[in-house]
């Protein structure tokens, strides 16, 4: 079955940095991809939807600033984290919507801690 | 490795039946939260149950954790045209960092 891949699994970096995290469309060809957060013990959070070729649309309370997002290729979108913070330190999700079956497939995640 | 599966695949109805979907986790899950697309749309959070054997019902829909915390079931009675989507069960697992999905339950419900 098709598969999304996320890298990396776990990042650790300090106050002030920036990281980024991808996230791939294996083996098919994905328009949109969502982003989710999950604080600890909590449901994911939809943050932004990454359209291919377009601009991320962001949810409410989410600062583009803060996360951009790039969807440059029909299999990658990238979530960068700027001037990250330890109130940043979360777990990131994407989704990506394989348009051919309107099928929606999750990546494993990443583990974000902010020192 | 790790691994959630979910059954039905597809599941089609008329409207008012009932539907159910299963979620089986091969490893000991923390928790189990359902997810509910709707056609164009992103997985949108419904609940989340944490306790071995938890029930909890949202109006029509049922939703049980089992007594291993490897298992979980939705249930809609009488089910609506607005049921329509598809459900995903997901959770952490109970030693990891990982966050697993199943790979959903598509339902069609023909009115």
């Amino acid at each position: 079955g098709a598969v999304v891949s996320q890298h990396p699994s776990r990042v650790i970096c300090k106050s002030g940095t920036s990281v980024k995290i991808e996230c791939r469309s294996l083996d098919f060809q994905a328009t949109t991809m969502f982003w989710y957060r999950q604080f600890p013990k909590q449901s994911l959070m939809l943050m932004a939807t990454s359209n291919e070729g377009s601009k991320a649309t962001y949810e409410q309370g989410v600062e583009k600033d803060k996360f951009l997002i790039n969807h440059a290729s029909l299999t990658l979108s990238t979530l960068t984290v700027t001037s990250a913070h330890p109130e940043d330190s979360s777990f990131y999700i994407c989704s990506a919507e394989e348009l051919s079956t309107d099928t929606q497939y999750f990546g494993p995640g990443t583990r974000l801690t902010v020192l | 490795g790790q691994q959630v599966m979910q059954i039905p695949q597809y599941q089609h109805v008329q409207e008012g039946e009932d539907f159910t979907t299963y979620c089986n986790s091969s490893t000991t899950l923390s928790n189990i939260q359902w997810y509910k697309q709707r056609p164009g749309g992103h997985p949108v959070f419904l609940i989340q149950l944490v306790k071995s054997g938890e029930v909890k019902k949202q109006k029509r829909l049922t939703f049980q954790f089992g007594e291993a915390k490897k298992n979980s079931s939705l249930h809609i009675t009488a089910t609506q045209t607005t049921d329509v989507g598809t459900y995903f069960c997901a959770g952490p697992l109970l030693h990891g960092q990982n966050f697993v999905f199943g790979p959903g339950t598509r339902l069609s419900v023909l009115p």
